[in-house]
């Protein structure tokens, strides 16, 4: 089946605009996942969302960062008055986790490329 | 909270040779390690990954090994080949908390 898909692949823009990213998780995936990735630098958490809700946000870095789950699927992450320091590589991976069991299995997607001007 | 350290940053192996890729960790609470393989311009790709219930996971080419009372894993990858040249990245995390802390990566070149 199709695995995690990010859009756009490649993002450039100016400092203080504001951009969107999105995430096509896994079909049936109920856990997603929000990393970034300097270059030369393992991913690092941003956010995790369990459904539609946000479980733990605790590694959005300031205010200017929000993402969304709205129907429990697709997922923005929504960066506002970009800065240099924002470029990254932004990844989103999903998980299946039901049940009485947990599966910790986090499968990423190819990523999106943010470049700030 | 959890902070995990990888080494070597970069690694240089004979074809057919084994390649080894340590990581220590410093929450005693982390029970689950995955190591991902990472190519260039590509999200990373799960390769295997093991419980702190067992020591030891096999698959193929690729074992890894996990010492809990020292808080440390490793990965090892036997009979090498040019297609596992990449950036591994080992990773931490705990039942309940699904947040992966990884660690810095190493650099495997596989040269003929």
């Amino acid at each position: 089946g199709a695995g995690v898909s990010q859009t756009p692949s490649n993002k450039v823009t100016e400092k203080g605009k504001y951009v969107e990213l999105r995430c096509d998780p896994i079909s049936g995936h109920t856990a997603l996942y929000w990393y970034r990735q300097s270059l030369g630098q393992g991913p690092e958490f941003l956010i995790y969302f369990q459904g539609t809700g946000a479980a733990d946000d605790s590694g959005l870095p300031n205010d200017r960062f929000f993402a969304v789950r709205p129907e429990g699927s697709v997922s923005t992450l929504k960066i506002q008055r970009t800065e240099r320091g924002d470029s990254a590589v932004y990844l989103c991976a999903s998980s299946l986790r039901g049940g009485h069991k947990v599966y910790n299995e986090q499968f990423f997607g190819p990523g999106t490329r943010l470049t700030v001007l | 909270g959890e902070n995990v350290e990888q080494h070597p940053s970069t690694l240089s192996v004979q074809e057919g040779d084994s390649a080894v890729i340590k990581c220590t960790y410093s929450d005693s609470a982390s029970n689950y390690f995955p190591w991902y393989k990472q190519e260039l311009g590509k999200g990373p790709q799960l390769i295997i990954d093991i419980r702190s219930n067992v020591g030891e996971k096999k698959d193929q080419r690729i074992a890894v090994t996990l010492n809990k009372t020292a808080k440390h894993f490793s990965l090892h990858i036997t009979e090498t080949q040019p297609e596992d040249s990449a950036v591994y990245f080992c990773a931490a995390s705990k039942e309940g908390n699904e947040k992966l802390t990884f660690g810095t990566g190493t650099r495997l070149t596989i040269i003929p």
